[in-house]
């Protein structure tokens, strides 16, 4: 089975700033990868997928990239609605699609 | 709108059984693939099943393999997952997800609790 791996597993960050996160796959995956938002209590939401596509609906602040094993969340300027718990998903391996085990982001 | 709406939840003993419901509406739902991931407590998120949109392919992950059975009814908008054998390990809030770009519509979700 393919494992991502996430990191950092938690990060605190101030409104404004600029925000990476890393998804590394344990094989490659193409571009068959998707980051979900998710809220204490709430279900995960499509922020992206096709590793840079951005779901319609979502803010323009929040763009990805990569291919192959190492994959990319940024969100270019942190705003407060957006401390979540970030996740990335990978397709390729069908029909066992994991998640990595995500990203906390605070408020510092 | 798309909308998911999960039922069926509650708590069981280990051992039993239950039979989770995902109602949707706002789509084609009989063109879509459906899918059941979980959450447990605190933790992060677990694929856990998977149907093609004429159930032709059905797919399991290992961990619920034998227990689970995914289905669907297309003329009722429904999917659903019946869940056998339940362990303590299987408590989690279970979400229905669509098929689309990757998953991109989501139920709320239902706790299952399995616990003497």
């Amino acid at each position: 089975d393919i494992q991502l791996t996430q990191s950092p597993s938690f990060l605190s960050a101030s409104v404004g700033d600029r925000v990476t996160i890393t998804c590394r796959a344990s094989q490659g995956i193409s571009s068959y990868l998707a980051w979900y938002q998710q809220k204490p209590g709430k279900a995960p939401k499509l922020l992206i997928y096709a590793a840079s596509t951005l779901q319609s609906g979502v803010p323009s602040r929040f763009s990805g990239s990569g291919s192959g094993t190492e994959f990319t969340l940024t969100i270019s300027s942190l705003q407060p609605e957006d401390f979540a718990t970030y996740y990335c998903q990978q397709l390729n391996s069908y029909p066992s699609w994991t998640f990595g085990q995500g990203t906390k982001v605070e408020i510092k | 709108e798309v909308q998911l709406v999960e039922s069926g939840g509650g708590l069981v003993k280990p051992g039993g059984s239950l039979r989770l419901s995902c109602a949707a509406s706002g789509f084609t739902f009989s063109s879509y693939s459906m899918n059941w991931v979980r959450q447990a407590p605190g933790k992060g998120l677990e694929w856990v099943s998977s149907i093609s949109s004429s159930s032709s392919y059905i797919y399991y992950a290992d961990s619920v393999k034998g227990r689970f059975t995914i289905s669907r009814d297309n003329a009722k908008n429904s999917l659903y997952l019946q869940m056998n054998s339940l362990r303590a390990e299987d408590t989690a809030v279970y979400y229905c997800a669509r098929s689309g770009n990757s998953f991109d519509y989501w139920g709320q979700g239902t706790l299952v609790t399995v616990s003497s």
